[in-house]
């Protein structure tokens, strides 16, 4: 079946402008997650969707950062105000059943951001 | 705070040969670890996952892990590296909050 899909896999911005990334997570996994993945910091968690709660941005960086997930499925992560060190590669992942700790998480291709 | 170690940035192998990737992890709680490669340009591939039972953990292309209580270690290992296994690896820790630890990562270069 298919997997995790990203769009776009490559978006590069100007300093300032906003950006939005998608996910498409595999059919039927209700649980979604947000990493970041850059040279400095190695692989962050910035946000985690499960079902109909509201999510964990314990991860977010900053307030210039937000996510939603529209009917349980597709998510958008938005970028807003971008600075470069908001470069970097932005993966989703998903998992099924209740997103428990022992579930295993799936991941896209990431879409790379690179912010001039 | 949970969180896990990869102690080498790169290990090297001759094709033919066994490969260990090294991980320890310290956690408060019960851990349950993860272990993906990631190829250029690529996500995060699952190879495997320790919960419970089993310390030898067998997972996908032939890798497999070993949990070491003890140790607090999650050796990724094979018994016969693959030019194709060249990749990086990342192994990652969950206990609760959901979202995965991951350590630094480890290239793994084998060699012709």
């Amino acid at each position: 079946g298919a997997g995790v899909s990203q769009s776009p896999s490559n978006k590069v911005t100007e300093k300032g402008k906003d950006v939005e990334l998608r996910c498409d997570p595999i059919s039927g996994h209700t649980a979604l997650y947000w990493y970041r993945q850059s040279l400095g910091q190695g692989l962050e968690f910035l946000i985690y969707f499960q079902g109909n709660s509201a999510p964990d941005k314990s991860g977010l960086p900053s307030d210039r950062f937000s996510a939603e997930r529209t009917g349980g499925s597709v998510s958008t992560l938005t970028i807003q105000r971008t600075q470069q060190e908001d470069s970097a590669v932005y993966l989703c992942a998903s998992s099924a059943a209740s997103g428990g700790v022992t579930d295993t998480q799936y991941f896209g291709p990431g879409t790379r951001l690179t912010v001039l | 705070a949970q969180s896990v170690a990869q102690p080498e940035d790169q290990v090297n192998v001759a094709e033919g040969n066994p490969l260990t990737v090294k991980c320890t992890y310290s956690v408060s709680g019960n851990p349950y670890l993860f272990w993906y490669v990631q190829y250029p340009n690529r996500g995060l591939q699952f190879l495997l996952k320790y919960i419970t039972g089993d310390n030898l953990v067998k997972g996908s292309y032939g890798f497999e892990a070993e949990f070491n209580k003890s140790q607090t270690s999650f050796h990724l290992k094979k018994p016969s590296a693959l030019v194709s296994d060249s990749a990086l690896y990342f192994c990652a820790v969950n206990t609760g909050r959901r979202a995965l630890t991951f350590g630094s990562g480890t290239r793994l270069q084998v060699q012709p």
